[in-house]
């Protein structure tokens, strides 16, 4: 069984610019939550997709968009980056939607926004 | 809303010592708890969670957690804590409407030989 991968694991980029970060969810697992977390923070929920379809979302902005894939795999968009879009991106999958299922984490892509 | 409470920002222990890492909790309902272990640079590791039922709930590593409905309190602790414990120990709660979960800020817990 593999667990969570995500990719890149470090990335820089430049004020304004866009950046898309990836999510293979562990096998068999259908949902992807985004979390992210700043620096001395706890994650703070970005969205869920379940079954590709967006299932709820957290206080972020539009310019935050999310894609599931048939296979469950994810892709996480920013748009128009600002300089406290620096963080730690956490990517979850869990079995079901909700309910007492713990969700595993990725190691996480840490995004520097200069 | 839903939320969690981490009281403490770092924990000091000595090796072989007990441990307890605080957290409280806030919920609309019968709530759904988790702990939480990250390391640096690393991803978040689960560690244990609460549904329903025994009040003490035992996860990976050795760790355990007491539930307390009264004083809305779920607790992590370990008899006898190691150098390998030294993390960042998060709290969290289950969202009601979403199934996201909301975190703590996180407690740095430190173990020396």
């Amino acid at each position: 069984e593999t667990g969570v991968t995500q990719s890149p694991t470090h990335l820089i980029k430049t004020r304004g610019q866009q950046v898309t970060l990836r999510c293979s969810s562990q096998s068999g697992h259908n949902t992807v939550s985004w979390y992210q977390q700043a620096l001395g923070q706890g994650p703070q929920f970005i969205f869920q997709y379940y079954r590709e379809e967006e299932n709820g979302r957290g206080n972020f902005p539009p310019r935050f968009s999310g894609l599931q894939f048939p296979n469950y795999s994810s892709e996480l968009n920013v748009n128009a980056l600002e300089l406290d879009d620096s963080a730690l991106y956490l990517c979850a999958s869990s079995l079901l939607v909700g309910g007492a299922g713990e969700q595993y984490f990725g190691p996480g892509t840490r995004l520097t926004v200069t | 809303a839903q939320s969690v409470a981490q009281p403490e920002d770092q924990v000091n222990v000595a090796e072989g010592n007990p441990l307890t890492v605080k957290c409280t909790y806030s919920v609309s309902g019968n709530p759904y708890l988790f702990w939480y272990v990250q390391y640096p640079n690393r991803g978040l590791q689960f560690l244990l969670k609460y549904i329903t039922g025994d009040n003490l709930v035992k996860g990976s590593y050795g760790f355990e957690a007491e539930f307390n409905k009264s004083q809305t309190s779920f607790h992590l602790k370990k008899p006898s804590a190691l150098v390998s414990d030294s993390a960042l120990y998060f709290c969290a709660v289950r969202g009601v409407r979403q199934g996201n979960l909301i975190f703590g800020k996180g407690t740095k817990l430190s173990v020396k030989p």
